[in-house]
């Protein structure tokens, strides 16, 4: 199935570093999604972009729709040994249906 | 807060055998999404109902998948004939469609493992 490129596909840093993943596509999106994924569990929604060019924060998360509509990046400031888990971006487009297409997940590992 | 409901949580079933999985989205979200998941790998859209109609469903879904909505609610994932490659996460996800495209929210999956 289609995916979209996501990058890094996993990264391990120290706590209280920031961290900065992104999403690109060769595709142009309506909405770009951002979600975490614990093991075992489903994505859980972060945040959600409605425009190209909207930047959102929730929290310690920041997340831009890129002004080409095909990139999305998220960022998280100060990460905490809570914030591991696999990151998944999500783009929506229209083909006669709503569909989303989600990125192939960056690994995050949070060192204490 | 009800979320998306999904069971079983874990399936366990022998090569052959026939199974069903029940997603029970958030009660006003009226769009809901099969997905499946493999070890490493993003979910992959599989199939989207809006209400009771099924509007589309992807060519991952083979002829032994069907999905079905009765009555708008709750949804049905059966696959006959179960393979080893079967073996995934099968994630539903529900949204409610207004003028505003609302965002998916996921239930917590069932786990399909085929010995």
């Amino acid at each position: 199935g289609q995916q979209l490129n996501q990058s890094p596909q996993s990264m391990f840093i120290q706590e209280g570093e920031d961290v900065s993943m992104n999403c690109t596509s060769s595709s142009i999106f309506n909405t770009w999604l951002w979600y975490k994924q614990d093991p075992g569990e489903g994505p859980v929604l972060l945040i959600a972009l409605y425009k190209a060019g909207e930047l959102t924060s929730n929290g310690r998360l920041t997340a831009q729709f890129g002004i080409t509509r095909k990139d999305s990046f998220l960022n998280i400031s100060a990460s905490i040994p809570s914030d591991v888990g696999i990151y998944f971006c999500a783009g929506q487009i229209w083909s006669g249906t709503y569909k989303y297409i989600f990125g192939t997940g960056t690994r995050l590992k949070v060192l204490a | 807060d009800t979320g998306v409901s999904q069971d079983p949580r874990h399936k366990i079933t022998k090569r052959g055998q026939n199974v069903t999985f029940r997603c029970d989205p958030i009660s006003e979200h009226n769009r809901l999404y099969w997905y499946r998941q493999t070890l490493g790998q993003g979910p992959e859209f599989l199939t989207y109902f809006q209400n009771e109609a099924q509007l589309e469903k992807s060519r991952l879904l083979s002829d032994r998948f069907s999905a079905e909505r009765p009555k708008g609610s709750f949804s049905t994932l059966e696959i006959q004939r179960t393979e080893q490659g079967d073996s995934a996460m099968y994630l539903c996800a529900s949204s409610l469609a207004s003028h505003l495209d609302q965002p998916q929210h996921f239930g917590d999956g069932t786990r399909l493992s085929i010995l």
